[in-house]
Parts: C-alpha cells; structure tokens; sequence
C-alpha cells in the first residue's frame, strides 16, 4: 500500500513571496490533515479536512494561509505572503474514515525555510 | 500552561538499557492516547495507541496512562540503536485532531 505522498520535499524562498505544498492521501482515506512542525516542536493541526469539506481550521492563520481539497482526493496548502515564521516542515496525514482514535497515517512532510 | 508536556531530552543511553519516556496534560476531556516515533527528516510513525487508562504491551515497548495523575508513559525494552529518534506523544479527544508534545529526542549508544 503506497503511503502518503507529498511534495516538494525541500523549498527554500525569500519572506513575502508564495509557496504551495502538495499532498496525496492514502487511497480510500476519507479525512486529511495539515500539521505544521517548528524545529523542536511538536506537529500543530493547520486544518482537517473530512472529504472535501473542512471540519476544523481554527489555527490556519487565514490571512495568509489557504488549502483545499478539490474532489475529497488530493489537497493543496499554500502561503502568501509568506513570513520568516514560517519557517517549518509542513506534514500531510491521512486516515479512513470514521477512525477517531488518532491513528493518523504520515507523509515526510515538505521542509519550508524562509529567507 | 501548555495542554500536552513532554521533556525535550536529549536522552541518551547505552544499548540494551530501558528507557522511560513521559507526557502530562491537563486537558482531562482527552481520551485517546498515543506515542509516534519520528526519525530524522522523516515524518511521525504511529507506534502505540491506548484508549482511556491502562497499559498496553508491544513486544519490547510498553504505554501506560494514568487518567487520574493525567501522566502518559512509554517504555522501551532492551533498547537497540536503531530506537534512536524523537518521541513524540499525541493525545485527543477523539475526531483525529491530535494535541502532540514537543518530542523526546533518544539517542542509543551502541
């Protein structure tokens, strides 16, 4: 079973120009996530997506920060104007459907350093 | 006050020791509990997953929860270099929203 896959694996840009990561579930995933990881921290949920309908985007920052999730499949997570802040490895996860226990399924994640 | 605690390390111990990896968290409303593993420039592994208090064994790793103290524990077994990455422990409420704490880096010495 092929995992989650993500891309690009690197990116490095100067502070408010723009960045869009992507993101391939695994197949037959139903709910989708966006964490963000700082050096030394651990992950924080941007947004969960069930499908292609978003259940909870509370700490996107939405002023610069969007994704969706166009035929509940694939999804795109882009920064503009990005920030020195943004600095971090943006981790895509997936998981079936109606699966509550946190068993969320991983990708390697896209490492964005902002100059 | 950070609702998920975890002591960032660096741990390092020498092959065949046991290690002992633990959370706090405040939030008593979490219910699902789990420990991922993370190696370098890799993204989180699930490792172990326990549901409510209790322990739960896996071959040389064992998870504990406490709901009454709110302290969640991971212990390794005859611990092997390859055990070297970074713990990360995760909790929820339940939804797949995951609250993780900053992450145990273990180094094993060989």
């Amino acid at each position: 079973e092929a995992g989650v896959a993500q891309s690009p694996r690197y990116k490095i840009i100067e502070k408010r120009q723009s960045v869009a990561f992507w993101c391939n579930p695994i197949s037959g995933h139903a709910t989708l996530y966006w964490y963000q990881q700082i050096l030394g921290q651990g992950p924080k949920l941007l947004i969960q997506f069930q499908n292609n309908g978003v259940v909870d985007d509370s700490q996107l920052p939405k002023d610069r920060f969007s994704a969706e999730r166009l035929k509940g499949v694939d999804s795109t997570l882009k920064i503009q104007p990005a920030k020195l802040e943004d600095s971090a490895v943006y981790l895509c996860a997936s998981s079936p459907s109606g699966m509550e226990t946190g068993e969320l399924f991983f990708g390697e994640g896209s490492r964005l350093t902002v100059l | 006050q950070k609702e998920v605690e975890q002591d960032p390390g660096p741990l390092s111990v020498p092959e065949g020791a046991i290690v002992s990896l633990n959370c706090t968290y405040s939030n008593s409303a979490f219910q699902y509990f789990m420990w991922y593993r993370q190696y370098s420039r890799k993204g989180p592994e699930l490792l172990m997953y326990t549901y409510s208090s209790g322990n739960k064994e896996d071959g040389r790793f064992t998870a504990q929860v406490d709901k009454s103290s709110k302290y969640i524990s991971l212990f390794i077994r005859d611990s092997q270099p390859s055990d070297s990455a970074t713990y990360l422990c995760a909790m929820t409420t339940g939804g797949g929203k995951l609250i993780f704490g900053q992450g145990t880096e273990l180094s094993v010495k060989p």
